[in-house]
C-alpha cells in the first residue's frame, strides 16, 4: 500500500523568503502525487499534481513541485512566500484504481 | 467551478447519539469518499463508494460507521453511538473515475464535536 512521509511538522519562514516543503512517498509502482493546502477552518485545496511526463509541475499560487523517482520525493517549492501562504500543507499519493493517502502535514508560519 | 457541498459545517452531539453527515458530490462524479482529520493530525481515509456499494474501507471504518447514497444527489456518512474520539473534521470527496488519477474534489468539511 502507498504511504507518505512529511518529515517537517512545522516550518517558519520570513515573508519574501523561499520555501521548500519535503515529501517522501512509498509505492511500488508509478505514483500519482499531490499537494493540498488547508487554511485554518477550511477544506482542502489542490495546489498541484503529478501523474507523468515533466517532473517539474507548476501549480496555483506560484507553487511548484519536483518529482524525483530516485529519491522517492515530491518536494513543494515557492521562490517567495507571502503572508497569505501560512497554512497546513499536505502531500498525498495515489495510483490508478487506488485511493489517495495523505501525509501528516506541514504547518507553515510566515514571519513579517 | 463545480463544488462538493457538505452540511452541516459544524455539528455538536452528545456521546452515544447517532449523527448523519451529508455531502452533495459533483453531479457527474461516480466515486465518493469520506476522510477524517482529528484535530492536529493527518487526513485519514475512511471509505470509498461506487455503484451503491463500498469499494474499500480502512480499519477505522468499523461497524459504527455506514455510508449511503439515499437518492441521486446525497452521499451520507452515519456514525452510530458516537464516541468522544469521533470528534474530528470529516471531509467528503468525489471523483469522476476510480483512483487518484484526477485528484479528488474535496468539500469544506463538517466539524463534528462529541461532548
Amino acid at each position: 500500500a502507498q504511504s507518505v512521509t512529511q518529515p517537517d511538522i512545522h516550518i517558519t519562514v520570513s515573508e519574501g523568503a523561499s520555501l521548500e516543503l519535503r515529501c517522501n512517498y512509498s509505492y511500488g509502482a508509478t505514483p500519482y502525487l499531490f499537494w493540498y493546502v488547508q487554511s485554518p477552518g477550511q477544506g482542502l485545496q489542490l495546489l498541484l499534481k503529478y501523474f507523468s511526463g515533466d517532473t517539474l509541475v507548476q501549480g496555483i499560487k506560484g507553487f511548484e513541485a519536483e518529482f524525483k523517482r530516485s529519491q522517492s520525493s515530491f518536494n513543494l517549492r515557492k521562490p517567495s512566500v507571502h503572508w497569505s501562504d501560512a497554512a497546513e500543507y499536505f502531500c498525498a499519493v495515489g495510483a490508478r484504481n487506488n485511493d489517495m493517502r495523505f501525509g501528516a502535514g506541514t504547518r507553515l508560519t510566515v514571519k513579517p | 467551478e463545480p463544488e462538493v457541498t457538505q452540511t452541516p459545517s459544524h455539528q455538536v452531539t452528545q456521546m452515544g447519539q447517532e449523527v448523519i453527515l451529508r455531502c452533495v458530490p459533483i453531479s457527474n462524479h461516480l466515486y465518493f469518499y469520506w476522510y477524517r482529520q482529528i484535530l492536529g493530525q493527518k487526513v485519514e481515509f475512511l471509505v470509498s463508494f461506487y455503484n451503491n456499494e463500498i469499494s474499500e474501507k480502512s480499519e477505522i471504518f468499523d461497524d459504527q460507521f455506514s455510508v449511503e447514497r439515499p437518492d441521486g444527489s446525497n452521499f451520507t456518512l452515519k456514525i452510530r453511538s458516537t464516541k468522544l474520539e469521533d470528534s474530528a473534521m470529516y471531509f467528503c470527496a468525489s471523483n469522476p473515475r476510480p483512483g487518484a488519477n484526477y485528484g479528488y474534489t474535496f468539500g469544506s468539511g463538517t466539524r463534528l464535536t462529541v461532548v
